[in-house]
This record gives structure tokens, sequence and C-alpha cells, in this order.
């Protein structure tokens, strides 16, 4: 299976601790999205990346999150110091440029819980 | 401002029953509507890209339509494997490329 795939796929941690995510996208796509979803709620978009570049940062992206992508392949989204606002499900989409629209598909998401 | 609102927040049907959920936007320079289909505890499923009014597009016990103001998704005859959360989203040409998403329609089919 070549989809987009995330891990890990859930996370406790205790509030003020640093947690990572990996993303690893379809293989040819060169744009990887992160989003945020809560409970009952559509997914929020943070940031994106075109190859290793990282275009656009939503205002909901604080200080305490870093996203990298080096060499334009997997994706890492960091948050430092977690509160317990953080919880949420992070979800990784990708996409081809080349296709011209937007047409993003979305990893199985990590469930963040910060006790 | 851009506004993406879904409705019914949730509905239910019978299997067999066919009905309609709404995606009203307020969006200028609207560069594609978009659907999927979520199940819980996972990541959104892509259905469908709609890019202009008129447009209509079909799969299985799924059509999705699209005029200057919503989109509809029209599903007949639904089973209660269609049973999931029903998400619409917009990408804008000044927004890079971004999606806003709505909130979601919960659709519950019995059998």
């Amino acid at each position: 299976d070549t989809g987009v795939s995330q891990n890990p796929r859930h996370k406790i941690t205790k509030r003020g601790q640093n947690v990572t995510f990996r993303c690893d996208p379809i293989s040819e796509h060169n744009r990887l999205y992160w989003y945020r979803q809560t409970l009952g709620q559509g997914p929020e978009f943070l940031t994106y990346f075109q190859n290793e570049a990282q275009l656009e940062k939503s205002r909901l992206l604080s200080d305490r999150f870093s996203a990298e992508r080096p060499k334009g392949s997997f994706s890492t989204l960091e948050i430092q110091r977690t509160e317990q606002g953080d919880s949420a499900m992070y979800l990784c989409a990708s996409s081809l440029a080349q296709r011209g629209y937007n047409e993003q598909f979305f990893g199985p998401g990590t469930r963040l819980t910060v006790l | 401002e851009d506004q993406v609102t879904q409705s019914p927040e949730a509905l239910r049907l019978q299997e067999g029953e066919s009905s309609s959920l709404n995606c009203s936007y307020t969006v200028s320079g609207l560069r594609g509507l978009f659907w999927y289909r979520q199940d819980p505890g996972k990541g959104p499923e892509f259905l469908f890209t709609l890019y202009s009014a008129g447009e209509e597009k079909e799969k299985e016990r799924l059509k999705a339509t699209l005029t200057k103001k919503e989109s509809f998704l029209h599903i007949t005859a639904p089973k209660p494997e269609d049973s999931a959360t029903y998400l619409c989203a917009v990408g804008k040409e000044t927004s890079g490329s971004r999606l806003t998403f709505g909130e979601g329609t919960q659709l519950t089919v019995n059998p």
C-alpha cells in the first residue's frame, strides 16, 4: 500500500513534555500538509510544504510547534511544552502539485492526549 | 470572511431512504470544492473534487453537485456501510494550498 502513513498512531503525554510525530507521504507527491482536528470539528490547516520548503503556516501554529521536511520526503511535527489544549488528532496529507488542484490524500492521523 | 457551513449536523436514515447533505460556502475565488468521508478514528478519505458551477460527479451511491453558493452530496438508496461523517472543504485561489473544512455531517444508516 502506498498511501500516507503516520507514526505513532496514538501518543499519551504529560503536560510540559515534548512530542514528535512523523508523516510519510505518497511517494510521488511533492506537497505535504499538516492539519489538526478536534472532536466534532473539521480539520484545521496548520502548515504545508512543497518539497523541502515550508510555504505557509497558520496562525494556529504557535511558536511551540515546529515542522520540518528534510530532503522533501517525510515530515516531522514537534510540539514543545505540550498543553492540555493540544489534545487532538494530527492529520497529515499529501498531494501532487502538477495536478493543479488540491486533491489532498490523508493519512490515518496521530491521536495526541495530553494529561 | 470565508465560511463553509454544512447541514444538517447529523442525519439518520433507514437503509434505502435517499437524502442529501448540504455544504454552503462564502469564499471569493473558489478554486475547488472537495468532499471527504471520515470514519471514526481514521483520516478523511477523498471522494470528489468539483471545480465549477454545474459540475456533477458520481461514485456508487453518491453524487455531488455544485452551484455558485453551495454543493450537495446526494445519497441514493444508502446502506449501513455508508454511515460516516461527510466533510466538505474549499480551496481558494488566494490561500495557497490550504483547505478550509466545514464541521461535517454525521450520517447514520440503520438496517
